[in-house]
């Protein structure tokens, strides 16, 4: 399959560690975000999401921080697995539009 | 199928030819949204219907670019006289929200195009 991402920036783990990945968003009139993973040759998965009257919210090994202050998210991956390895994206939906915004991404690699 | 289905998977098209993408979502899904990923990219939206009303299609680059959704649930996006810069992978989603909030997007695996 195609590879997703050739230039982008990459975090490398190794197998039980715990990951964090990091993303700044643009718009402070944005009111949803979601993390999606991107194995190659596949079109985006749905990790977990989070409103913007949340600062936090944890998933299955995955834990979704929100900084409006500073337009940051992060995820957060629990004890890191070879399957976790993919693209990473965050997006958002600025208020009252219809259209998700996706950010470069971040290429997770798990070591064993 | 359970999931979003596109087709073609891969298509190479020789400059200036007319291209056309199909999308079947998921069965019931009121939104469906077209995203263009380059290499490297992350997707960017070009169009969203919801039934077979297109509401935005403020992300088509060009009006070479044009997407229908007739019957409110198959979708084709069609690039017409297509360029290099059009290769790029197109990704459908379906959602099973019918407002502004996009929920959870299910997505296909996408149509490669490459434009030679």
């Amino acid at each position: 399959g195609e590879s997703v991402g050739l230039h982008l920036p990459t975090l490398s783990v190794q197998e039980g560690d715990n990951s964090i990945i990091n993303c700044a968003y643009s718009n402070s009139a944005s009111d949803y975000f979601i993390w999606y993973k991107q194995e190659s040759g596949k079109g985006p998965q749905f990790i977990i999401d989070i409103r913007s009257n949340m600062d936090k919210r944890q998933g299955q090994r995955v834990t979704v921080l929100l900084n409006k202050t500073v337009k940051h998210l992060s995820l957060q991956i629990a004890a890191t697995q070879p399957g976790d390895s993919a693209v990473y994206f965050c997006a958002e939906n600025i208020e009252n539009t219809d259209k998700l915004i996706f950010g470069t991404g971040t290429r997770l690699q798990v070591f064993p | 199928g359970a999931g979003v289905s596109q087709s073609p998977r891969y298509k190479v098209a020789k400059r200036g030819q007319d291209v056309a993408l199909r999308c079947d979502p998921i069965s019931g899904h009121v939104s469906l949204f077209w995203y263009q990923q380059a290499l490297g990219q992350g997707p960017e939206f070009l169009t969203y219907f919801q039934n077979e009303a297109q509401l935005d299609k403020s992300g088509l680059p060009s009006d070479r670019f044009f997407a229908e959704r007739p019957e409110g649930s198959v979708s084709t996006l069609k690039i017409q006289r297509t360029q290099q810069e059009d290769s790029a992978v197109y990704l459908c989603a379906s959602s099973n929200r019918g407002t502004t909030y996009t929920g959870e997007l299910f997505f296909g695996e996408g149509s490669r195009l490459t434009v030679l």
